[in-house]
């Protein structure tokens, strides 16, 4: 399978704990995006990274939030001192340099108890 | 005024029929055009991707765009049970330098047999 995998695909956690999730892209795609999913929402744009480079965060992702593809490949995002507001379905997509087309993962579901 | 607006639903079409899904985007500069279709739990999956104005026809799906009233629809012929998922919009805003999409909420199509 060549599609975008995350990992884990299902976390519990409880109030306070750190989370981190891993998001490996579609093997020649160097942008990689994180989006945020609610029940009865469409996804949310977090941030994004055009090989290694953060380019853009949202104002969603607060100083709790961080993400990093430290070699241009895989990417992770770490939630510190999660809140029951976390949960949701986080999502990772990528995409072709001179491409606008995104290819989602299936996602990591967070719960936080 | 939501970015990108879809109605919710649930659209009911019988089976065979003709389904058209619609959404307005805010972003006048927007270039770019997605309909991703998403099943309960699962992610969302790219269908159609629309540039220009006019339509775009790929199998059962025709995507139409139309720039200037900032309105882009979906259209799925031959409707079958299968296509019973949540339809979502996607644009790539100007103002987000092309980088990220902004979701509607989703329209819910269910073909009933």
């Amino acid at each position: 399978d060549t599609g975008v995998s995350q990992d884990p695909r299902h976390k519990i956690t409880k109030r306070g704990q750190n989370v981190t999730f891993r998001c490996d892209p579609i093997s020649e795609h160097n942008r990689l995006y994180w989006y945020r999913q609610t029940l009865g929402q469409g996804p949310e744009f977090l941030t994004y990274f055009q090989n290694e480079a953060q380019l853009e965060k949202s104002r969603l992702l607060s100083d709790r939030f961080s993400a990093e593809r430290p070699k241009g490949s895989f990417s992770t995002l770490e939630i510190q001192r999660t809140e029951q507001g976390d949960s949701a379905m986080y999502l990772c997509a990528s995409s072709l340099a001179l491409s606008y087309e995104q290819y989602f993962g299936p996602g990591t579901r967070l719960t936080v108890t | 005024q939501k970015e990108v607006e879809q109605n919710s639903g649930p659209l009911s079409v019988p089976e065979g029929a003709i389904a058209s899904l619609n959404c307005t985007y805010s972003d006048r500069g927007s270039q770019s055009f997605f309909w991703y279709r998403q099943y309960s739990g699962k992610s969302p999956e790219l269908i159609m991707f629309i540039y220009s104005n006019g339509d775009k026809e790929d199998g059962r799906f025709t995507a139409q765009l139309n720039k200037a009233s900032q309105y882009v629809s979906l259209l799925i012929r031959d409707s079958q049970p299968s296509d019973s998922a949540t339809y979502l919009c996607a644009v790539n805003p100007f103002s987000g330098g092309y980088n990220k999409l902004i979701f509607g909420a989703g329209t819910r199509l269910a073909v009933h047999p």
